[in-house]
């Protein structure tokens, strides 16, 4: 079965500090991922997604994702990041053999000054 | 309409109290999921709709959780004789057509239910 793992419960960071959020995943075939965030009160917001092609993705937000196939994963880095950045982001998992997400228990950002 | 909008956004019930939550999906969009998000935790898969046929319930903790679609575009999430571990926020997603899955979500904010 396919799963998601992110080791960090909680990241704090300075404001302007690079960021890199780890998502590690368990799936046979290629996966699609996921990047969402997730502000206080509020649901799910897509950051970017990788289907395939190229394994460096782009999202919004300035936030960009990068697959690494022989890692098992699909970290999320920002170079500099905003005090709006504070929020949970979860890494999710989908395959073609299901069309439920599988999503990991998030990581929370905090930002400090 | 413009995005996927549940309601109630807070519900509190007595332990044992029937209740259902609402979620309206964008217009048009085939497909809805409904997600439980326990404190601390990511989303969590109950069930799916295509159109008004619940193709799974898989994810349904048990037989007090109910979900319906019928006329293929509204959603109601009932839970009958709430028990404290129902506390939870209930999520309700969207997408346009099953892409297995490449299903590009679109999140309502979400139902926050307590049971005291």
């Amino acid at each position: 079965a396919q799963s998601v793992t992110q080791p960090d419960i909680h990241i704090t960071v300075s404001e302007g500090a690079s960021l890199e959020l780890r998502c590690n995943y368990s799936y046979g075939a290629t996966p699609y991922l996921f990047w969402y965030v997730q502000s206080p009160g509020q649901g799910l917001q897509l950051l970017l997604k990788y289907f395939s092609g190229d394994t460096l993705v782009q999202g919004i937000k300035g936030f960009e994702a990068e697959f690494k196939r022989s890692q098992s994963s699909f970290n999320l880095r920002k170079p500099s990041v905003h005090w709006s950045d504070a929020a949970e982001y979860f890494c999710a998992v989908g395959s073609n053999s299901g069309y439920a997400l599988n999503f990991g228990k998030g990581t929370s950002l905090l930002v400090t000054p | 309409g413009a995005g996927v909008s549940q309601s109630p956004r807070y519900k509190v019930a007595k332990r044992g109290q029937d209740v259902a939550l609402r979620c309206d999906p964008i217009s048009g969009h085939v497909s809805l999921f409904w997600y439980q998000q326990a404190l601390g935790q990511g989303p969590e898969f109950l069930t799916y709709f295509q159109n008004e046929a619940q193709l799974d319930k898989s994810g349904l903790p048990s037989d007090r959780f109910f979900a319906e679609r019928p006329e293929g575009s509204v959603s109601t999430l009932k839970i009958q004789r709430t028990q404290q571990e129902d506390s939870a926020v209930y999520l309700c997603a969207s997408t346009l057509r099953n892409r297995d899955g490449a299903n590009v979500l679109t999140f309502g904010a979400g139902s926050r239910l307590t049971v005291l």
